[in-house]
């Protein structure tokens, strides 16, 4: 197992398109979490899934923002008629439930630049 | 209202000096990580602490957990180059649903 994998890694869209990101998490861990990150500052929460199921979703999301995981394994996260604030890195990290504390590993994001 | 405080934001010290960095928060965390992140990666987790009082080295890093389990500190020996890059907290509260509480990290720059 190689870690938790996200594509791509950079997208740069035009504003008011619809752009689609995947993150592959390590493979026994059943938690998938998402953040969106700007320059300089922590993740910021987005939402996270147990299994299929989503769980939580920040209130600060967007409707424009939707995220799956069907399958308990893979997620996507959509974001539709993107808009220059949407400019972030987007993080993708997965864990394991159960465990006395929640470590959570990261993918390398992707960058998303909308123009 | 930002729940976890890091402290500094920024540092910039020559290669070979010691360095503290702070997480302080009026909560009571569970346990907390300490992550590593380089520009353009994901971050990297270096540690969980979990018990109040808890030091854990991990070569030149020691990290501590205060007694009340509301505090953190980093501690770098010896800075090298190597260690340049943004250093994040998180918690995690008892009781929450295991969505981590982050700083907004501190940005080491180690200048050889």
């Amino acid at each position: 197992d190689t870690g938790v994998s996200q594509n791509p890694r950079h997208k740069i869209t035009k504003r008011g398109q619809n752009v689609t990101f995947r993150c592959d998490p390590i493979s026994e861990h059943n938690r998938l979490y998402w953040y969106r990150q700007t320059l300089g500052q922590g993740p910021e929460f987005l939402t996270y899934f147990q299994n299929e199921a989503q769980l939580e979703k920040s209130r600060l999301l967007s409707d424009r923002f939707s995220a799956e995981r069907p399958k308990g394994s893979f997620s996507t996260l959509e974001i539709q008629r993107t808009e220059q604030g949407d400019s972030a890195m987007y993080l993708c990290a997965s864990s394991l439930a159960g465990l006395p504390f929640d470590e959570q590993f990261f993918g390398p994001g992707t960058r998303l630049t909308v123009l | 209202t930002q729940l976890l405080e890091q402290s500094p934001q920024f540092l910039s010290i020559q290669e070979g000096e010691n360095l503290t960095v702070y997480c302080n928060s009026s909560s009571v965390f569970s346990s907390l990580q300490w992550y590593r992140q380089e520009p353009g990666e994901g971050p990297v987790l270096l540690v969980t602490v979990v018990t109040g009082g808890e030091v854990k080295k991990l070569k030149r890093l020691t990290f501590q957990f205060g007694d009340a389990r509301k505090d953190s500190s980093l501690h770098i020996t010896a800075a090298q180059p190597g260690d340049t890059g943004l250093y994040l907290c998180a918690g995690e509260r008892a009781g929450n649903n295991r969505k981590l509480i982050w700083g907004l990290g501190t940005s080491l720059a180690v200048n050889p």
